[in-house]
């Protein structure tokens, strides 16, 4: 069975600083996604960024962007000139063969001004 | 299409009682998904639904639960006899079973269930 690992329970980061979050992944199998949510306090969750295992390449979408190091089954995220609204609960999430997300516990992003 | 709705948002029950949930999904989308997530926890897989077929169930999901979609649309999650131990967050989220985007799943606000 597929296990993610977020390490980091908790981070703060400056506003306008970069903050890089944690996650590691266990899995036998080679064709997979990875994503990361995103869970403000008391609202829905939001997918933030996927990268797809067979691309070398790393996704980036605007001031979001992972290092995805498929052979260390390290997937992290980094946000670049981090602002108020990111604020939130960040989860590290696997989906394979078995049709279903994988979540990691969670990482708790606060941006202080 | 505003998104994944789930009704109601919050509920109190006692223990012992039964509580029903609804998952309205977006209308195009034909795989529906029930998480349950406990406090400082990611959410846990419950079951799934390709249109009205159950696919697949956890081991999560005891005797006491159970996830109907009768017309392929809205889905409800019952729990009989609820414990304690039933309080969490019940999300649902949906997706579309196109190639290469059945993966991306919308989640919904989810029901708080508190059961004293």
């Amino acid at each position: 069975a597929q296990t993610v690992t977020q390490s980091q329970p908790e981070m703060s980061v400056q506003e306008a600083e970069t903050v890089t979050l944690s996650c590691t992944y266990d899995t036998s199998e080679n064709n997979y996604y990875l994503f990361w949510y995103k869970q403000p306090p008391s609202r829905q969750m939001i997918l933030v960024i996927r990268q797809e295992a067979y691309k070398q390449q790393n996704a980036t979408e605007n001031r979001f962007s992972v290092n995805f190091q498929k052979a260390a089954k390290s997937f992290s995220l980094k946000i670049s000139d981090s602002q108020l609204g990111d604020t939130a609960m960040y989860f590290c999430a696997f989906w394979g063969y078995g049709n279903k997300l994988v979540f990691g516990a969670g990482t708790i992003l606060r941006v202080k001004s | 299409d505003t998104g994944v709705s789930q009704n109601p948002r919050h509920k109190i029950t006692k223990r012992g009682q039964n509580v029903t949930f609804r998952c309205d999904p977006i209308s195009e989308h034909n795989r529906l998904y029930w998480y349950r997530q406990t406090l400082g926890q990611g959410p846990e897989f419950l079951t799934y639904f390709q249109n009205e077929a159950q696919l697949e169930k956890s081991r999560l999901l005891s005797d006491r639960f159970s996830a109907e979609r009768p017309k392929g649309s809205f889905s409800t999650l019952e729990i009989q006899r609820t414990e304690q131990g039933d309080s969490a967050m019940y999300l649902c989220a949906s997706s579309a079973r196109l190639a290469g985007s059945s993966y991306e799943q919308y989640f919904g606000p989810g029901t708080r269930l508190t059961v004293t």
